[in-house]
């Protein structure tokens, strides 16, 4: 399983309230990464990091944050969530993260979150 | 923009039959079409990618073919079992750090 973990699996939460999704990985890879995947619109990207502070947005960054103060974390923050944002995380990892060398993507098993 | 588009986005094939989904996407760079398989309440993972420079990479069962000139690209899978239903994403590198994903395909085999 590429030695990636994501935590909590499950999180049901209010509008309003700070999550944390945490992403934790054991291969010493530089790129991490953060979608979201929803019917109809597959799996889109949030942010992303190439290494240690150093980060990135995506397609659908507005809402969320990221940190990265070690290699192997990157936590997804949700300052204020919305219902819009139920959804499932994904955290994914790459070795290289271009497209000219090991860019194979490796998931998590993802987060379910529900902001009721 | 940067933009993968899929289709269709449910199949549904006999078993043995051969099922095809495909890709277009917007980026000429685009160098690099990964494929990733996604079953029930599963991890997406990679079953087959294919480079700009090769036309067609075969591994078992699925293919993957690719036309630069038209931009867009296919999986094709034969000989299809009941352990092929998922959902199946295309993607494309744009500006070598981001991977784009179509909205995928829900494929389901009929025994």
């Amino acid at each position: 399983d590429a030695g990636i973990t994501q935590s909590p699996r499950h999180k049901v939460t209010e509008t309003g309230t700070p999550v944390t999704l945490r992403c934790h990985q054991t291969e010493n890879h530089r790129y991490m990464y953060w979608y979201r995947q929803d019917p109809g619109h597959g799996l889109r990207l949030i942010h992303y990091s190439y290494g240690v502070k150093d980060t990135d947005k995506g397609e659908v960054s507005d809402g969320y944050s990221v940190s990265r103060s070690k290699t192997e974390d990157f936590l997804l923050t949700l300052e204020s969530a919305t219902s819009s944002q139920t959804s499932v995380y994904f955290c994914a990892i790459s070795e290289s993260g271009t497209s000219d060398l090991n860019e194979k993507l490796f998931f998590g098993s993802g987060t379910q979150l529900s902001v009721l | 923009g940067e933009n993968v588009e899929q289709h269709p986005s449910t199949l549904s094939v006999q078993e043995g039959d051969s099922a095809v989904i495909k890709c277009t996407y917007s980026d000429s760079a685009s160098n690099y079409f990964p494929w990733y398989k996604q079953e029930l309440g599963k991890r997406p993972q990679l079953i087959i990618d294919i480079r700009s420079n090769v036309g067609e990479k075969k591994d078992q069962r699925i293919a993957v073919t690719l036309n630069k000139t038209a931009k867009h690209f296919s999986l094709h899978i034969t000989e299809t079992q009941p352990e092929d239903s998922a959902v199946y994403f295309c993607a494309a590198y744009f500006g070598n750090e981001k991977l784009t994903f179509g909205t995928g395909t829900r494929l389901t085999i009929i025994p």
